[in-house]
């Protein structure tokens, strides 16, 4: 498989409930990024981490918790969250984290009942 | 703070003609800048990247940057339908930890 992926693409969970997404980029990149992508809006820059260091932390709630447990893999844990926290959550990779062009996954379609 | 300006649209174009995408950065020191095609509910994939002043042409698509204005645009020649969707720029400059996006412009091709 090549490319960025993700797990699951859909996702509906209620507001006590736990749940994690996952990325797995296949293109032996070193940087990798979560984005949030509400209706009609732009993308949201979450978290960055460089080479499985976190370097990048926009304000985000604490109920959503990043994890890179290597710089192939990328987890995005869910707890207690809101419903305007439903959205479209992109996971993207690229070669360095700085000038170099992120490729996308195909995102998870997120809905907090 | 680094500032990526788009013009929201929609744009509305006809089959076949030019559609001509804008987009103004604010940090002179930007070094790449590129063009995203995103489509209704799915994510966004790379078109073009450009580095240099002047002129970058794939098949149908040029990429236009003018550093001195600060001034980066996507050309898309002959337009299909097919290229309806939403455009993002975004811009990389050293010092940031990552590209800085755009709000995006929606482009409408008519049949």
């Amino acid at each position: 498989e090549t490319g960025v992926t993700q797990t699951p693409r859909h996702l509906v969970m209620g507001m006590t409930n736990k749940k994690s997404l996952k990325c797995e980029q296949h293109l032996g990149h070193n940087a990798m990024y979560w984005y949030k992508q509400s209706a009609k809006k732009p993308l949201e820059l979450m978290f960055v981490y460089s080479l499985e260091e976190r370097v990048e932390n926009n304000s985000v709630p604490s109920r959503f918790s990043p994890e890179c447990p290597n710089s192939s893999h990328l987890f995005l844990h869910l707890h207690t969250l809101q419903p305007e926290d439903s959205a479209l959550y992109l996971c993207a990779s690229s070669l360095d984290k700085m000038l170099d062009t992120q490729y996308f996954g195909p995102g998870t379609r997120l809905t907090v009942l | 703070q680094k500032e990526v300006e788009q013009n929201s649209g929609p744009l509305s174009v006809p089959e076949g003609a030019i559609a001509s995408l804008n987009c103004t950065y604010s940090d002179r020191g930007s070094q790449s800048f590129f063009w995203y095609r995103q489509y209704s509910g799915k994510s966004p994939e790379l078109i073009m990247f450009i580095y240099s002043n002047g002129d970058k042409e794939d098949g149908r698509f040029t990429a236009q940057l003018n550093k001195a204005s600060q001034y980066v645009s996507l050309l898309i020649r002959d337009s299909q339908p097919s290229d309806s969707a939403t455009y993002l720029c975004a811009v990389g400059a050293p010092g940031y930890s990552t590209l800085t996006f755009g709000k995006g412009t929606m482009l409408l091709v008519s049949p």
